[in-house]
């Protein structure tokens, strides 16, 4: 049972436009939010996050929005640069119940000269 | 470089072989969590320690077994190893729970032949 879901595996982008990384949850109990950036080769980094009393939380040219009501959360970069294709990780977990964090399978982010 | 230490960076077996999978957190990190990245897959959540004991456990199956030592280093075993194992494993720490950011190793790729 996939928990969190990120239904694009992959997305292009010209350079200079907005990337916006779709992601989905199931389980209403989660209420911490994550993304994670891998490069080849590499662990994933974490990039930006949100708590579930939160709708919006921004970071330079990364800003991830929350809706509760759908279960869904977005990742906007703006501008896209072509250091930002990487694969891209949504994450779940739920601090004050356990210590899970559930991953999606990722999207990778093309971003086109 | 995240501070985290995984190693064998690359491991090829057979099937019905053991290995070990080893990590080192960055140091102050108590929590270590072990996720598995199949061909097309997300980060698998597999378990959880915390300053020594369990925390949490995901999808692990039985023939997976770890442990944190009192140094905080984590071992990874898997034994009865089939093809369907072969997958990167990451180690991942963080301070305390998963409200903190996780600090990922670089994987150890593992091929079961």
């Amino acid at each position: 049972d996939q928990q969190v879901k990120q239904n694009s595996p992959s997305l292009s982008v010209q350079e200079g436009r907005i990337s916006i990384l779709n992601c989905d949850y199931t389980n209403s109990m989660f209420d911490y939010f994550l993304w994670y950036k891998k490069y080849p080769a590499e662990g994933p980094t974490f990039l930006i996050s949100i708590s579930s009393i939160k709708d919006k939380n921004e970071d330079g040219r990364f800003t991830v929005f929350l809706n509760k009501s759908a279960k869904h959360l977005s990742l906007h970069i703006v501008p896209s640069q072509p250091g930002d294709s990487a694969v891209y990780f949504c994450a779940a977990t739920r601090p004050n119940r356990d210590d899970k964090i559930i991953f999606g399978k990722g999207t990778r982010l093309h971003i086109l000269p | 470089d995240s501070g985290v230490t995984q190693t064998p960076k690359h491991l090829i077996t057979a099937t019905g072989q053991r290995v070990t999978l080893r990590c080192s957190p960055r140091s102050g990190d108590l929590s270590v969590y072990w996720y598995q990245q199949s061909l097309d897959q997300g980060l698998q959540f597999l378990i959880q320690y915390y300053n020594g004991e369990e925390r949490a456990k995901g999808n692990i199956l039985e023939r997976f077994s770890a442990q944190q030592f009192p140094d905080l280093h984590s071992e990874l075993n898997l034994s009865s190893l089939e093809l369907g194992d072969s997958a990167l494993y990451f180690c991942a720490s963080s301070v305390e729970g998963p409200a903190g950011e996780l600090f990922f190793g670089e994987g150890s790729r593992l091929t079961v032949l």
